[in-house]
């Protein structure tokens, strides 16, 4: 089993929608959830921390539910520029800092 | 420029050569990470410095792989022998751990064995 597990997608999807994206961790000592966004053939960049309270910035809300070990990215009003790859990122236990990445959701935002 | 810089951006060898790629993190950041990603998969951890100390080694990096970090700014990793398997992204990430923050990545050395 992935330590953290993604649905590939793609998923597709008209402007103006709203998308969630799910994502499950398997490590319960993970501390530091994130998600990251990747454009074809470019580095990951970070989109956002996630809180056990939640968290939105504009039209981006993400959720972690640590008793399920779930987190959640929730996109309102898609644009066709949100076209990309959208990792769930976990920390490793531990103090190394170092991230155990999925392997990626694909959103597909089309006119 | 004040973020992670890696170069070569592309780098295309013949299998069995030895290739060797930099990585200049973010001056403050004592961190260091190099992940390898393959297409439609994440970014797979291989290796971690704080500072000059290699601290911790994926079991995916062989004796082939091997990198160094010596006066705590910018790494190396080399990768002896090449083979076609070893064709991916290779992306090098720092932080400042102890600020609680994600990574800030570099462009990526993508490299294809022919």
């Amino acid at each position: 089993r992935k330590e953290v597990e993604q649905d590939p997608g793609p998923f597709n999807v008209p402007e103006g929608a709203t998308v969630a994206f799910n994502c499950t961790y398997s490590n319960s000592a993970s501390q530091s959830f994130f998600w990251y966004r990747q454009d074809c053939r470019k580095e990951p960049k970070l989109l956002m921390s996630v809180y056990s309270s939640g968290n939105e910035d504009g039209r981006f809300t993400a959720q972690l539910n640590r008793a399920s070990q779930y987190i959640s990215l929730l996109i309102r009003d898609s644009k066709l520029s949100d076209s990309a790859t959208y990792l769930c990122v976990v920390s490793s236990s531990g103090n190394t800092g170092k991230l155990i990445f999925g392997q990626g959701t694909t959103l597909q935002v089309k006119p | 420029d004040t973020g992670v810089s890696q170069d070569p951006r592309h780098k295309i060898t013949k299998r069995g050569q030895n290739v060797t790629f930099r990585c200049d993190p973010i001056s403050e950041h004592n961190r260091l990470y190099w992940y390898r990603q393959t297409l439609g998969q994440g970014p797979e951890f291989l290796t971690y410095f704080q500072n000059e100390a290699q601290l911790e080694k994926s079991r995916l990096l062989s004796d082939r792989f091997s990198a160094e970090r010596p006066k705590g700014s910018f790494s190396t990793l080399e990768i002896q022998r090449t083979e076609q398997g070893d064709s991916a992204m290779y992306l090098c990430a720092s932080s400042a751990f102890d600020r609680g923050e994600g990574y800030t990545f570099g462009s990526g050395t993508r490299l294809t064995v022919v």
